[in-house]
């Protein structure tokens, strides 16, 4: 089975603050995944990543940034943290017909 | 442009009834097509996937789904509800090249009623 870490489970930071969530998968996978899950609106890919130090815009990349050093690690990045990124995030990996998703990361901005 | 609608944001049944939930789905080609369910403070689990060959697919816990190309449409179906069963399923088309990029719909809330 895939297995995807998220460093945190649950977040909480002010306004402003520069935040960090980290993902880490161990299946050697080439695509990585960042979604975010909003009552509603299911979820929304925010960034993905191909290959190590390669991202693409998903369908919500604003106020975000990612980070791809390593083939096993993505990162998420908000540079200023806003209210409105008061959300749940999902980190996705996938290689092949294989897939796996973390358990995700409540992240409470205010 | 992609895009899954998933019409039903609640459905109520009663437990020991049977279910339908509607997936549609926009895409150039023929997708893949995945069902999750996410059960409260849950991750995501896969319940089925499809891919080619076979349109009725089976997967865990009882459910089945079928891909009807003609109506764009990958229908998540059990005969027989059980209580926990309750929990929010969301369709998946994913795209047919090295990304494999999940694009997913809105959701569906299932209540059981006892």
């Amino acid at each position: 089975d895939v297995k995807v870490t998220q460093s945190s489970r649950y977040l909480v930071k002010r306004t402003g603050e520069k935040v960090f969530l980290e993902c880490v998968q161990d299946m050697d996978h080439e695509n990585m995944f960042w979604y975010r899950q909003d009552p509603g609106l299911g979820l929304r890919l925010i960034y993905f990543s191909y290959d190590v130090k390669m991202k693409e815009k998903g369908d919500i990349p604003e106020g975000y940034s990612v980070s791809r050093e390593k083939k096993e690690r993505f990162s998420l990045i908000l540079e200023s943290a806003s209210t409105n990124q008061t959300s749940m995030y999902l980190c996705a990996s996938s290689g092949g017909q294989d897939r796996g998703f973390g358990p995700g990361t409540r992240l409470t901005v205010t | 442009a992609q895009s899954v609608t998933q019409p039903d944001i609640h459905i109520t049944v009663s437990e020991g009834a049977s279910l339908e939930l509607r997936c549609n789905y926009s895409y150039g080609a023929t997708p893949y097509l995945f069902w999750y369910v996410q059960s409260p403070g849950q991750g995501l689990q896969l319940l089925l996937k499809y891919f080619s060959g076979d349109t009725l697919v089976q997967g865990i816990k009882g459910f089945e789904a079928e891909f009807k190309r003609s109506q764009s449409s990958f229908n998540l179906r059990k005969p027989s509800v059980h209580w926990s069963d309750a929990a929010e399923y969301f369709c998946a088309v994913g795209a047919r090249d090295s990304s494999y990029k999940l694009i997913f719909g809105s959701g569906t809330r299932l209540l059981v009623r006892p």
